[in-house]
C-alpha cells in the first residue's frame, strides 16, 4: 500500500478510444505528478498539479489531456493516442516545494493498438 | 540547462559482489534523492541526501553526496538477490515542484 492508488492497472486501447486513468492520494498532499516510464524514456515527468492547478506541462501532446478536481484525486484523459504512446503511466503525489519525497502509485500499464 | 548523468546503465553482478552507480550532475546540485524500482513495479523512495559531503547508510546500502554537491553515489555491499532493480537519483531544482530523474542503472544479480 503506497498511499498512491491507480485505476485501472491494465489497460488496451484503440486509437479512436477515450479512455480515463484515475489516481487518488490518501496521504494529504498538495502536488500531483503524471510521468511516463517507457523504455526509451524512463521517467519522463508529463504534468505536475499545485493545490489543484497546472504547474508543469512538459510540452504533452494535446491527446493527453490531465484533470485535477482537488488536492487528492488526479485524472489523465486519453484520445486518439499512437501505439508509441504505449508506457507505464505513474501518478505521484509530494508535499511542499522543491526536495521533498515522491511517492508513486502501482501504474497504469497502457497498450495502444 | 542542468544535466545529471547517471552510470553504468546496467550491472550484472555475482551474488556477495558490491555494486555502485553514480550520479553525475554538469552544475551544483541543492539536493539529491535515490529511488529503487522492482521489475514490474514502481519507483520506491530510498533517500534523500542535502549537505556537501554527506553519507548516509542504510544496512548494506551507502549514499554519498559529493563535497562540490555535483555528483553522487549509492555503493551496495555484498549483494543479494533482493537487490534486483533499477536504481534512479533525481533532483529538483530551488522551488521547482519537478523531480529531474536520471535514466537509472538496472542491476542483476546471478545467484
Amino acid at each position: 500500500e503506497t498511499g498512491v492508488t491507480q485505476t485501472p492497472r491494465h489497460l488496451v486501447m484503440g486509437m479512436t478510444n477515450k479512455k480515463s486513468l484515475k489516481c487518488e492520494q490518501h496521504l494529504g498532499h498538495n502536488a500531483m505528478y503524471w510521468y511516463k516510464q517507457s523504455a526509451k524514456k524512463p521517467l519522463e515527468l508529463m504534468f505536475v498539479y499545485n493545490f489543484k492547478e497546472q504547474t508543469e506541462n512538459n510540452s504533452v501532446p494535446s491527446r493527453f489531456s490531465p484533470e485535477c478536481p482537488n488536492s487528492s484525486h488526479l485524472f489523465l484523459h486519453l484520445h486518439t493516442l499512437q501505439p508509441e504512446d504505449s508506457a507505464l503511466y505513474l501518478c505521484a503525489s509530494s508535499q511542499g516545494s522543491s526536495g521533498n519525497t515522491i511517492y508513486f502509485g502501482e501504474g497504469s500499464w497502457l497498450t495502444v493498438v | 540547462g542542468q544535466q545529471v548523468m547517471q552510470i553504468p546503465q546496467y550491472q550484472h553482478v555475482q551474488e556477495g559482489e558490491d555494486f555502485t552507480t553514480y550520479c553525475n550532475s554538469s552544475t551544483t546540485l541543492s539536493n539529491i534523492q535515490w529511488y529503487k524500482q522492482r521489475p514490474g513495479g514502481h519507483p520506491v523512495f530510498l533517500i534523500q541526501l542535502v549537505k556537501s559531503g554527506e553519507v548516509k547508510k542504510q544496512k548494506r546500502l551507502t549514499f554519498q553526496f559529493g563535497e562540490a554537491k555535483k555528483n553522487s553515489s549509492l555503493h551496495i555491499t555484498a549483494t543479494q538477490t533482493t537487490d534486483v532493480g533499477t536504481y534512479f537519483c533525481a533532483y529538483s531544482g530551488a522551488g521547482s515542484y519537478q523531480l529531474t530523474f536520471g535514466k537509472g542503472t538496472k542491476l542483476s544479480v546471478i545467484p
